[in-house]
């Protein structure tokens, strides 16, 4: 089945060491989209990729970057995680909204904690 | 800054009993979805409603969208037990991204 991978699940980083997560798809979707999401509340766009073209939200932290080697990967890396990054995160896919399709696929999420 | 705001913020209702949830967004949009997600899941896409459309149905939801008020609500009839999780709408308003009210959190007691 066509789908939206996310790797790992869990994730426990310690406060300020380097981590990365990752999403592939099946669906070859040409839009990828990293969300926050903290407990009970909405998810947070971060950025999107468009193709090859990246979209950072403006207040999305330097802290948290992207890439996007080819149409099927992208990740997700936060240089220095803080007590504060600690969420779940979720990645999801799209088509492109101009041919009328908006549905958004989404992963099932990476919950990462920060000791 | 979200757009949309949703009420209740949470919704107890009997297994069997109708379920209805509301969203509220802020510009103009060219349509508005309705997502379900399970407790530490990812979400999933229920439904759509355009713009010019009023009414939309679908199994046991029905959605209806009035753009004057710029108000959605989505109703879920016969409510099971598996319908228990977060219930968003989310607008999109041209730009390739999509905006997510702040939830509904349903349980559906047995």
């Amino acid at each position: 089945d066509a789908m939206v991978i996310q790797n790992p699940r869990y994730q426990v980083t310690q406060f300020g060491k380097p981590v990365t997560l990752s999403c592939s798809q099946t669906l070859n979707h040409n839009v990828m989209y990293w969300y926050q999401q903290k407990s009970s509340q909405a998810p947070k766009l971060l950025f999107h990729y468009y193709d090859k073209d990246f979209n950072n939200e403006a207040d999305t932290p330097d802290n948290f970057q992207s890439r996007r080697p080819n149409t099927s990967f992208c990740f997700l890396d936060i240089r220095s995680p803080g007590l504060g990054d600690a969420a779940m995160y979720l990645c999801a896919t799209s088509r492109d909204f101009s041919r009328g399709s908006y549905e958004q696929y989404f992963g099932p999420g990476t919950r990462l904690t920060v000791t | 800054s979200q757009q949309g705001e949703e009420d209740p913020q949470a919704l107890s209702i009997q297994e069997g009993e109708n379920a209805t949830m509301n969203c509220s967004y802020k510009t103009s949009i060219n349509n508005l979805q309705w997502y379900r997600q399970n407790s530490g899941r990812g979400l999933v896409h229920l439904i759509l409603i355009r713009s010019n459309e009023r009414e939309k149905h679908s199994g046991r939801l029905r959605v209806t969208l009035d753009t004057s008020k710029k108000s959605s609500s989505l109703l879920i009839t016969a409510s099971r037990a598996a319908d228990t999780a977060s219930y968003f709408c989310a607008t999109s308003q041209g730009a390739q991204k999509l905006v997510f009210g702040q939830g509904t959190r349903l349980t559906i007691n047995p």
